[in-house]
């Protein structure tokens, strides 16, 4: 079965300093991922989603970079973090098969507190 | 671009009452929609989803959801809530490869 794994599960860092998110995946190959961000009361916002190592597509301009250095690694950065990157950021992959492609599978998250 | 829209923001009601959760979304080709719940301290979990066929769609926990094409809604129902249905619930509309999800609805059951 398809497992997420999301690190760190949460962090605190000062405004100027850099981030690294990390997403690693399991018993799948070649899967699209996701990184989304929970902010409150706004809901879940796609930032990124990948359909292979090295292709990355931004859904909204901001002050987030990810990466896709392996089939199964995601990563989500920033040079210098601002208040407003604070959030719950979470990593998702589709389900498999026909059925379960369209439906997303979320890691349990990485919670950011920027200072 | 699509966008998905649920009308209440936080829900607060007692238990045995009846629970609707509005959701609009705005993309007129076919639409595959989902509601995710995510109970305190949990990940996201899928409750239920619709890809085509009946519009009446069962989900786990005794939710369903009606999608209803000409309204471009996919209303979230229970006819009688527990206090363990209080969690924070989520419509999505998938195009392409993208979900897009509604800002939430946090529901508070009494007991």
């Amino acid at each position: 079965s398809q497992t997420i794994h999301q690190w760190p599960a949460t962090l605190v860092q000062p405004v100027g300093s850099p981030l690294s998110l990390e997403c690693t995946v399991e018993g799948t190959s070649n899967p699209n991922l996701y990184w989304y961000r929970q902010a409150a009361g706004r809901g879940l916002q796609l930032l990124f989603y990948s359909v292979g190592i090295g292709q990355i597509s931004s859904e909204v301009p901001q002050n987030l970079s990810a990466s896709r250095p392996q089939d199964r690694q995601f990563i989500l950065s920033s040079k210098k973090l601002l208040l407003s990157d604070s959030g719950f950021y979470l990593c998702a992959l589709p389900g498999q098969g026909a059925a379960g492609a369209n439906v997303l599978t979320f890691g349990a998250g990485s919670r950011l507190t920027v200072l | 671009a699509q966008s998905v829209s649920q009308h209440n923001h936080h829900v607060i009601l007692s238990e045995a009452a009846s629970l609707e959760l509005g959701c609009n979304y705005s993309y007129g080709g076919t639409v595959n929609l989902f509601w995710y719940v995510q109970y305190p301290g949990q990940h996201l979990q899928l409750l239920l989803k619709y890809f085509s066929g009946d519009p009446l769609v069962k989900g786990i926990k005794g939710f369903e959801a009606e999608f209803i094409k000409s309204k471009f809604s996919f209303n979230l129902r229970k006819p009688s809530v527990q206090w363990s249905d209080t969690a924070e619930y989520f419509c999505a509309a998938l195009n392409d490869y993208k979900l897009s999800f509604g800002a939430g609805t946090t529901v508070t059951v009494r007991a």
